[in-house]
């Protein structure tokens, strides 16, 4: 089971922004670990897409940004585009947990 | 660049076990830790536990720690997810991923192409 909680999905007209939350709580964002994003696009493995909270790795469009808050964080894609579609998930680590933790993920799609 | 080459998919019956390879290149590998995520079919990823091969060191998710071994053979760059007492629910994609070692418990930067594994009777 997923101890961060995500919309199960967004959606956006190409152009659009669109915003995806990740909701963690004491023991996980809120304990001070980085969250980091994942791209997962149909049939292939997870792509790293924002590290660090607002990290990008070499590649990955400036329409792709991240930000954390307390025991929340999002993504925000702005200027949507077709090969935006896909699922998101975010991730952190758990201290009561001792590892790794992955949101529930989210199916962007769009219109 | 780490590239990470995992085994091919099974058909396993329940009770049994799988083990599945991840085949590592591109790095050195005592510099990497590996890690173990479950794919259900339209389900989320699920970590299940990892390896620090250097260190000796692996550990488990709750759920999964009484039925999974993580091993890691540094002299062919090889680590390893065994898991036992399969049931229909673990028919899953299991995914074999990397990080730098100073960056354990953080990001994620590696990811094999996953490994389909069938339950079925």
């Amino acid at each position: 089971q997923s101890v961060l909680t995500q919309p199960p999905s967004v959606s956006g007209a190409p152009g659009q922004r669109v915003t995806i939350s990740c909701t963690g709580s004491s023991s996980n964002i809120g304990a001070g670990y980085d969250v980091h994003w994942y791209q997962q696009l149909p049939g292939t493995a997870p792509k790293l897409l924002i590290y660090g909270n607002n990290h990008r790795p070499s590649g990955v469009p400036d329409r792709f940004s991240g930000s954390k808050s307390g025991t929340s964080a999002s993504l925000a894609i702005t200027g949507l585009q077709a090969e935006d579609e896909a699922d998101y998930y975010c991730q952190s680590a758990d201290r009561s947990l001792s590892g790794y933790v992955f949101g529930t993920g989210t199916k962007v799609a769009v219109l | 660049q780490v590239q990470l080459i995992q085994s091919g998919a099974e058909l396993k019956k329940p009770g049994s076990s799988v083990k599945v390879s991840c085949k590592a290149s591109g790095g050195t590998f005592s510099n990497y830790g590996f890690i173990w995520v479950r794919q259900a079919p339209g389900q989320g990823l699920e970590w299940m536990g990892g390896i620090i091969p250097v260190l000796g060191i692996s550990n488990y998710a709750q759920k999964f720690q009484a039925r999974v071994t993580i091993t890691a053979d540094e002299s062919t760059s090889t680590a390893y997810m065994e898991l036992n007492s399969l049931t229909s629910e673990d028919s899953a994609v299991f995914y074999c991923a990397s990080t730098e070692t100073g960056k354990w418990l953080a990001e994620i930067d590696y990811w094999g192409q996953g490994t389909l594994v069938t339950v079925s009777s």
